[in-house]
């Protein structure tokens, strides 16, 4: 089935340091979310922009939805080890629809 | 209060057996959607209901995958001459309503052998 093209796949930083990864599609979406996955869990919704050109942000974590509909980025400021995860990207056509979901970035913060 | 729960939480079978696997979506919601998640990759999405009905079963691979939610409530997920290639966490989510948030449950992880 249809993926999100996620990137990076994975990133190993230092506490402290700022993070940032991105979701690109080709075809437009019209709802863009940012999930969280721990290991032996289901997502977690971290944040949800439903208007092109949206900046949000959620604490320490700012996400845009991109002018095309057609990309979303995940910034973290100043890591800490809870960060430690799997970050998903999806897109949502209309609402109630499925999501269709990126490959995920694994991101692994050193102390 | 209580989230979005599965079960069981892990499951075994041999190819070609039949398996059920369910979910407890949050109290009151009233959409609920399955979706696969294959080991390294993100979830796929198989199939969702609004009440009763399926509003769009076109994720389920195969006429193997069936899923009903007779009552509105809690929902089955089966699978019929299991395959290995159907070895996958099959996670459930709901919401309250078309437009809102979809919550995820933790997950069925199964293993077909």
């Amino acid at each position: 089935g249809q993926q999100l093209n996620q990137s990076p796949q994975s990133m190993f930083i230092q506490e402290g340091e700022d993070v940032s990864m991105n979701c690109t599609s080709s075809s437009i979406f019209n709802t863009w979310l940012w999930y969280k996955q721990d290991p032996g869990e289901g997502p977690v919704l971290l944040i949800a922009l439903y208007k092109a050109g949206e900046l949000t942000s959620n604490g320490r974590l700012t996400a845009q939805f991109g002018i095309t509909r057609k990309d979303s980025f995940l910034n973290i400021s100043a890591s800490i080890p809870s960060d430690v995860g799997i970050y998903f990207c999806a897109g949502q056509y209309n609402a109630g629809n499925m999501l269709t979901f990126g490959g995920g970035t694994r991101l692994m913060v050193k102390p | 209060g209580a989230g979005v729960s599965q079960t069981p939480s892990n499951k075994v079978t041999e190819k070609g057996k039949y398996v059920e696997l369910r979910c407890d979506p949050i109290s009151g919601h009233t959409a609920l959607y399955w979706y696969r998640q294959s080991l390294g990759q993100g979830p796929e999405f198989l199939i969702y209901f609004q009440g009763t009905g399926a509003a769009d079963d076109s994720g389920l691979p195969n006429d193997r995958f069936f899923a009903v939610r007779p009552e509105g409530s809690v929902s089955t997920l089966k699978i019929q001459r299991t395959e290995r290639g159907d070895s996958a966490v099959y996670l459930c989510a709901s919401s309250s309503g078309l437009a809102e948030t979809q919550y995820f449950g933790p997950g069925t992880r199964l293993l077909v052998l």
